[in-house]
């Protein structure tokens, strides 16, 4: 079985400050996304990383994934209280076809 | 409307009723799913419709019956409910993929259900 593990679960942090959530897994994806959602609605893709040690940045996002393509990270600078919700990494597991399995999931505080 | 919407967006209901949540999308997509979100759990992928046919069941309990009469629409039939399946339950659409990733999924708001 495939397992994503994020952490950390639970962050509540001020505004102004950085943050990194860590998505990590014994097994390897063909891809790597990340999903953003906010109290009563659905997740949102932000990114899809697919090549190892691929890079992205999305404003003040920057969204890394593994050499190895096991792990990815998400780091958020200067932080804004418009950045609060669950972020949730999902991965397609290599050689299982379209197959998407999610991590449970970290919840972000951004505080004025 | 634009995306993926569902309704009802709150249902309590009895461990004897029965009752239906819906899921409609508006981009075109042939690939529809079930998820069903807990509190510190990972989303979990109940079942997978791909033009109409259902392509994947995850061992959900058959007191969830879905339905998926066209590539737009999508229903969950609920029998039975334990207390235990209070969840969020979002519906999402995609283009199919059957060939691999990534794709993208669009989800809908979601159903908060109660079970008492």
């Amino acid at each position: 079985t495939q397992l994503l593990e994020q952490s950390p679960q639970f962050l509540s942090i001020q505004e102004g400050e950085n943050l990194t959530v860590y998505c990590n897994s014994s097994s390897v994806f063909s891809s790597l996304q990340w999903y953003r959602q906010e109290p009563g609605e659905g997740p949102v893709l932000l990114v899809t990383v697919v090549t190892g040690g691929e890079v992205k940045k999305l404003k003040r996002l920057t969204f890394q994934f593994g050499d190895a393509r096991k792990d990815s990270s998400l780091h958020i600078t200067a932080a804004q209280p418009g950045d609060t919700g669950l972020y949730l990494c999902a991965g397609f597991p290599y050689n299982q076809g379209g197959k998407l399995i999610f991590g449970q999931g970290t919840e972000l505080s951004v505080k004025p | 409307e634009t995306g993926v919407t569902q309704t009802p967006r709150h249902l309590v209901m009895g461990m004897t009723n029965k009752k239906s949540l819906k899921c409609e999308q508006h981009l075109g997509h042939n690939a529809m799913y079930w998820y069903k979100q807990s509190a510190k759990k990972p989303l979990e992928l109940m079942f997978v419709y791909s033009l109409e046919e259902r392509v994947e069941n995850n061992s959900v309990p058959s007191r969830f019956s879905p339905e998926c009469p066209n590539s737009s629409h999508l229903f969950l039939h609920l029998h039975t409910l334990q207390p235990e399946d209070s969840a969020l339950y979002l519906c999402a659409s995609s283009q199919d993929n059957i060939l691999g990733g990534p794709y993208e999924q669009y989800f809908g708001p979601g159903t908060r259900l109660t079970v008492t």
